[in-house]
């Protein structure tokens, strides 16, 4: 089965700073249609998860423009270009090939502000 | 945006069975793939399974640890997905959440708790 491996787990972060998430897939996640089939989610405290970024790169609707992923085949990068209080949570990459096991998660990087 | 609603949870005993309902907001929810994604209590995410729409044939797919035992299934005049969940193992104690989509998870809902314990 493929693996996603998230690093760092933990990630202090002080407010305006930048910040990133690494994800890295077992198996390439690069599709014969030239997608890159990697998703990343934020599920803040007490929360559902929701997308921030879909097919590795694009963000999703109302995701604010200072979240950037990029990264392409097995490894992953999401981005907070100034972090704020409200991205506190456990962010999650997650790969969607159409193949067995179809979606696996990362493990989850928990941002929490210094 | 499409809105979900889980409910059906509870406590259950060991061995024993749950349906877990998703209703949909809209109509929309029939042109969408569902799945089905639980979250033990301090863990992370982990999908269970998901149900196709009817144009793509409406077939379901499983996580290894739940196939034979949970059976996804859909109504889509009703805008409902159900999750049935058969020969229950306290590993199976989580929060469980719909959310649609193929290639990505777009819409989420807040959830609803299993807990399985004698």
């Amino acid at each position: 089965d493929n693996v996603m491996t998230q690093s760092p787990l933990s990630l202090p972060v002080t407010p305006g700073e930048p910040a990133s998430i690494s994800c890295r897939s077992s198996q390439s996640l690069l599709q014969s249609d030239g997608h890159n089939y990697l998703n990343w989610y934020l599920q803040r405290p007490g929360q559902s998860p929701h997308l921030l970024i879909y097919l590795g790169s694009i963000r999703a609707s109302g995701v604010p423009d200072r979240f950037s992923g990029s990264g392409s085949g097995t490894d992953f990068t999401l981005k907070i270009s100034r972090v704020e209080a409200e991205d506190v949570g456990t962010y999650y990459c997650m790969q969607a090939p159409q193949t067995p096991p179809f979606y696996t998660f990362g493990q989850g990087t928990r941002l929490e502000i210094k | 945006e499409l809105q979900l609603v889980e409910s059906g949870g509870g406590l259950v005993k060991p061995g024993g069975s749950l349906r877990l309902s998703c209703a949909a907001s809209e109509s929309s929810v029939s042109k969408a793939w569902v799945s089905w994604v639980r979250q033990a209590p301090g863990k992370g995410l982990e999908w269970v399974g998901r149900i196709k729409r009817e144009i793509d044939g409406g077939t379901t797919d499983y996580a290894a640890p739940v196939t034979g035992r949970f059976t996804i299934s859909r109504d889509d005049s009703k805008n409902m997905v159900y999750l049935e969940m058969n020969s229950l193992k306290v590993e199976d104690t989580a929060m469980y959440y719909c959310t649609t989509g193929g290639n990505w998870f777009a819409s989420w809902g807040q959830g609803t708790r299993v807990i399985v314990s004698s």
